[in-house]
């Protein structure tokens, strides 16, 4: 069965710290990972995508890595900020056939003054 | 440009009744998707659209939800006989082309209470 899985369900960081937020897969075979962002009483937006044949991506103060061979992937957080406050979706798609993109459950950020 | 818009933002009905949902996808977004988020819970797939059409409707929890898109453009997701359980934010989302690099554009939701 494909799945995502993240870890952990939730977090609670001081404010200016960083810290990692961890997603494992199972989905095959493997097209490409989003991290979306989803703030409270929002939709989901997506923050970085990545490939295959791509092992690290950076968007501002995120930065994503890839192991497409362990099936990991790592959004790590620097110098979190109150607006950081979120849940943070690892989202899988497939190649071939169905565009369903297999979504996980989310980690919950809590960033503290 | 204008986002994806659902509405309304926040409906109360009585259990038993029935509910339309409505989503505006973003001008020239050929595939739409529906999405369930209970509280606290990660987002479950419904329905999906390419186009007017529904290649992929597994997500459905039984028959007394549909969903239609008309126009390639505004869909409504309908739920009949409306129960408790059926209480969640309900999450559209378009995306540009039928792909599998494209991102999903997600409205804010329409938050479904029934009493």
């Amino acid at each position: 069965k494909n799945q995502v899985e993240q870890s952990p369900q939730s977090l609670i960081i001081l404010e200016g710290k960083n810290c990692t937020l961890q997603c494992n897969y199972t989905v095959s075979p493997f097209s490409n990972l989003r991290w979306y962002k989803q703030d409270t009483g929002r939709g989901p937006v997506s923050l970085t995508i990545m490939t295959f044949s791509e092992n690290t991506k950076s968007n501002g103060r995120y930065t994503a890595t890839l192991d497409a061979d362990t099936k990991q992937s790592s959004l790590h957080i620097t110098a979190s900020q109150l607006s950081d406050s979120a849940s943070y979706i690892c989202v899988v798609t497939r190649s071939g056939g169905s565009y369903i993109p297999t979504f996980g459950r989310g980690t919950s950020l809590i960033v503290h003054p | 440009g204008a986002g994806v818009s659902q509405s309304p933002s926040n409906k109360v009905t009585e259990k038993g009744k029935d509910v339309e949902l409505r989503c505006d996808p973003i001008s020239g977004h050929t595939a739409l998707y529906w999405y369930r988020q209970r509280l606290g819970q990660g987002l479950e797939f419904l329905i999906y659209f390419q186009g007017n059409s529904a290649p992929d409707k597994s997500g459905l929890p039984s028959d007394r939800f549909s969903a239609e898109r008309t126009g390639e453009s505004v869909s409504t997701l309908t739920i009949q006989r409306t129960q408790q359980e059926d209480s969640a934010v309900y999450l559209c989302a378009s995306s540009p082309r039928q792909g599998y690099n494209s991102p999903l554009h997600f409205g804010n939701g329409t938050r479904l209470t029934v009493t």
